[in-house]
This record gives structure tokens, C-alpha cells and sequence, in this order.
């Protein structure tokens, strides 16, 4: 049972590029989120999906798209980086509202 | 909009003291969680609350929630190196629905 994963670990992209950040769980959760964490601060939410299919905003939404096709899968996608998207970059999953959050490992991305 | 604020934001404490973290949040919401991370590591669910008047313990940790007043404490029993790590709490933006608010986080750092 890996739990949450996360693909890749690290990445550096120059301003203007696009990528693809691959998130999967293999615990057969409804929920699953998106979030980025600055220095000194607490996690911010960017995207969610309560079901295969769904997705909707969260706090800090803006140059940002999200897809879950798969249930188990759920992917954040930038079209276009900005140095402001440096960060270190979270996927979780839940099997309900009430229940604890699981995390990946994280994405540590760097836009130069 | 919700606001969660945690105090202190840094806490150096020796071995086999007690003390308490604080979590106040500005809006009514029933749902509360805290998580621990480790330098460069993610994050790892400690407790759930899910109740006004809640508190779960584990260990030398024991969480309370107090939805009256909106705050939860985190209290630490005698404190040991290996409780060294940043506590974050995280409150349900508008109870049930999954977004996560989180805290600033408070970095402990125990010391012998």
C-alpha cells in the first residue's frame, strides 16, 4: 500500500514553461486536493475533487488547472510558470470530509 | 473569510517541560485537525476534532477543541527530543466540506 504519491519530486522550469505535476493514490478515496506551501506559512488549498470527474477551487487558484479523470489519479497543471509559483507543491486525499487528510511526499518545483 | 492563527509561532523548550499551542480561528466551524511535519518531510495527520468539547490524546500529545471560544490547544507533556518538528492546525473553511485553512505553524525544537 504506497498511499499518496507523487510525481516528480523535484523540477526546475524557466518562466513560460508548462507542466504537469501527477498526483495518485491506491486507497480508493473520494477527495482528493492540491496544495502549496511557502516558507513561514501553512499550506494553501489550489484545487480540489470530491469524485473522478469533478474539480473545484480553492484559495489560491489562479494559473493553475486540474483534471481527474481517474479516481485514483489527480493532476495539477501549469501552463504557463511564474517565479511566483516556486513553492513546494502537495497532494492529498481523504476518504470523506471527516476524516484525515493523507499526504504525498511533495514536489519541490523552482521557476527561474 | 476564515482565518486561522497559531501562537507561538516558534517554541524552544527543554526535555520533560510542559507546554500548550495555540489555534484561533475567526469563523464558526466544527472541524479541526492538526498535523505534524518534519524538516523537508510531509505531513502526518495527529488529530482529529470533530466536536466542541473534543480531545483525543496520543502519547505525550494531547489535543482539545473548545468551538465556543474557537480555539484548540495542542498540549505537550513532557517533552522529548523527538517531538522536534512544526505543528500545524488546520481548520474546515466552512465545516464539512474538506478545504483545509491552515495555520502558520509552530516549530518546536526540543532540547535536551
Amino acid at each position: 500500500n504506497a498511499g499518496v504519491t507523487q510525481t516528480p519530486k523535484f523540477r526546475v522550469l524557466k518562466t513560460g514553461q508548462s507542466m504537469t505535476l501527477l498526483c495518485a493514490q491506491d486507497m480508493n478515496h473520494e477527495y482528493m486536493y492540491w496544495y502549496r506551501q511557502d516558507p513561514g506559512m501553512g499550506l494553501r488549498l489550489i484545487h480540489y475533487s470530491v469524485g473522478e470527474g469533478t474539480t473545484a477551487k480553492g484559495e489560491v487558484p489562479d494559473g493553475y488547472n486540474v483534471s481527474r479523470l481517474k479516481k485514483q489519479n489527480f493532476l495539477l497543471g501549469l501552463e504557463s510558470a511564474a517565479p511566483s509559483q516556486t513553492s513546494v507543491y502537495f497532494c492529498a486525499s481523504s476518504r470523506d470530509l471527516s476524516y484525515e487528510q493523507y499526504f504525498g511526499p511533495g514536489t519541490r518545483l523552482t521557476v527561474t | 473569510e476564515l482565518k486561522v492563527e497559531q501562537n507561538p509561532l516558534f517554541l524552544s523548550m527543554q526535555e520533560g517541560k510542559n507546554y500548550t499551542i495555540y489555534c484561533n480561528y475567526s469563523t464558526t466551524s466544527d472541524r479541526l485537525y492538526w498535523y505534524r511535519q518534519d524538516p523537508g518531510k510531509s505531513l502526518e495527520s495527529l488529530f482529529v476534532l470533530l466536536s466542541n468539547g473534543a480531545v483525543k490524546q496520543e502519547g505525550r500529545l494531547m489535543a482539545s477543541l473548545d468551538t465556543k471560544a474557537r480555539l484548540s490547544t495542542l498540549h505537550i507533556t513532557a517533552a522529548v527530543h523527538d517531538l522536534s518538528a512544526t505543528y500545524f492546525c488546520a481548520v474546515d473553511m466552512r465545516g464539512n466540506t474538506g478545504k483545509l485553512i491552515f495555520g502558520q505553524g509552530t516549530t518546536l525544537q526540543v532540547k535536551p
